[in-house]
């Protein structure tokens, strides 16, 4: 069946340097993938989703890069923020076959001054 | 739109009491999915509908957990004989399937069962 693997529980940085989040993923079909991030105390909500036409896709300051060869679907940014301390989830959806949505563990990011 | 809407927002129950929980989705929206979410496992799936009618029910529980969609406007997720395990934050997510949002869900705030 369809899975994603975030490797990661816990990520630590200082503010300024660079996040990187990683997710794999293992599925019958080409999937899309997605990035959801989740303040303390609130819903998880849809951060990046992978386009179909290998567009990169970004949203404040976050992007990610799908790599179908690697089937991975890491999470970047150049600068981490105070601000982007939460939950982050990698997810799947099978597309093709499917609107099930699959999540992997989760990691969490804390960015200190 | 006032976004999913989940209620109660915290259920406290005793061992062996009955929890039921409910959603309301996106108006409009085709499809509901449960997950429950812990710190050691994240988020689970549960189950899903699709215009009401399930679809995949293949991470629920099979004992004592149940879900129903009545409705187009509201989902409910019912727990017999709640154990300590099963506490957790309970999430319904609504969406709306058509290709190009294939998978992105918007999510209620939840709701924090506690069984004692």
């Amino acid at each position: 069946g369809d899975s994603v693997t975030q490797t990661e529980g816990l990520v630590t940085l200082t503010e300024g340097l660079p996040v990187m989040l990683n997710c794999t993923y293992q599925s019958t079909y080409s999937p899309f993938l997605f990035w959801y991030v989740q303040h303390l105390n609130e819903a998880p909500k849809l951060l990046l989703k992978s386009f179909t036409d290998n567009k990169r896709p970004e949203h404040q300051g976050f992007h990610a890069t799908l790599h179908k060869s690697s089937s991975s679907f890491h999470l970047q940014k150049s600068s981490a923020q105070l601000s982007d301390s939460a939950l982050y989830y990698c997810a799947l959806s099978p597309g093709t076959g499917g609107y099930k949505v699959v999540f992997g563990s989760g990691t969490r990011l804390l960015v200190s001054p | 739109n006032a976004g999913v809407i989940q209620t109660p927002r915290h259920k406290v129950t005793g061992k062996g009491q009955e929890a039921t929980l409910w959603c309301e989705p996106i108006s409009g929206h085709s499809a509901v999915f449960w997950y429950r979410q812990t710190i050691v496992q994240g988020l689970e799936f549960l189950t899903y509908f699709r215009n009401q009618a399930p679809i995949d029910d293949s991470g629920m529980p099979k004992e004592r957990f149940s879900a129903q969609m009545p409705n187009q406007s509201h989902s409910t997720l019912k727990i017999q004989s709640t154990q300590p395990q099963d506490s957790a934050v309970y999430l319904c997510a609504s969406s709306l399937e058509i290709w190009s949002n294939t998978g992105q869900l918007y999510f209620g705030e939840g709701s924090k069962l506690t069984v004692l």
